[in-house]
């Protein structure tokens, strides 16, 4: 079974300096992977997502995340934070090649921006 | 082009009354699922419906019921509400790959 652990229920940042997020699973063999971002009262969007191939992965708003194999891990990165994106993030696993379709999401990472 | 749509936006019920939602997945896909998402807590799997049948099922009671139509449009029913019941329900298309969602605005019940 799928699993996913987000580090750190709440991050605050500076406008202007990096943004990161820590997501590690737990799977029987690599799966897909996913960053959706909730702004309030809203569903979720699509950052970015690793399948297979390049393992540093660019989304949209300049956001990028780096799969490492080795550590579980599928942190997400900003390099400049921007007040728009106070919001709250999920990390999210899907299984390879079964019959298992579901997205198994983390707890959550609430981010706030200071000015 | 549309992205999925899901009605009402919000709804207020009371103990042990029964919820109808409903979902209208985005051009193209034909597959949907369905997450509750409480309050401060990541969204957990309730169902996925693909070719108007139950293709994978969470960790939910038989309170909670689906149904797929035709056209692909899908409801989330919910039978004797209970207090916990309360949250926001989100609908996701997708392709019958399933891997990549596409999630609507949900849908937030509250349950008096």
């Amino acid at each position: 079974a799928q699993s996913v652990t987000q580090l750190g229920s709440h991050v605050s940042v500076s406008e202007g300096a990096l943004v990161l997020l820590r997501c590690n699973y737990s799977s029987s063999v690599p799966p897909y992977l996913f960053w959706y971002v909730q702004y309030p009262n809203q569903g979720l969007q699509l950052l970015l997502k690793y399948t297979t191939g390049a393992t540093l992965v660019k989304g949209i708003n300049g956001f990028e995340a780096e799969f490492k194999k080795s550590e579980t891990s599928f942190h997400l990165t900003k390099p400049s934070a921007h007040m728009s994106d106070a919001a709250e993030y999920f990390c999210a696993v899907s299984e390879v090649g079964s019959n298992d379709y579901k997205l198994s999401f983390g707890a959550g990472t609430t981010v706030t921006v200071r000015a | 082009d549309a992205g999925v749509t899901q009605s009402p936006t919000h709804l207020i019920k009371t103990r042990g009354q029964q919820v109808t939602l409903r979902c209208s997945p985005k051009s193209g896909h034909d597959t949907v699922s369905w997450y509750q998402q409480a309050l401060g807590q990541g969204p957990q799997f309730i169902f996925q419906y693909y070719e108007e049948e139950e293709r994978q099922r969470g960790n939910f009671p038989d309170r909670f019921s689906g149904h797929q139509f035709p056209n692909y449009s899908s409801e989330l029913n919910v039978n004797a509400l209970l207090l916990g019941d309360s949250a926001l329900y989100l609908c996701a298309s997708s392709l019958p790959s399933g891997y990549e969602q596409f999630f609507g605005p949900g849908t937030r019940l509250t349950v008096l």
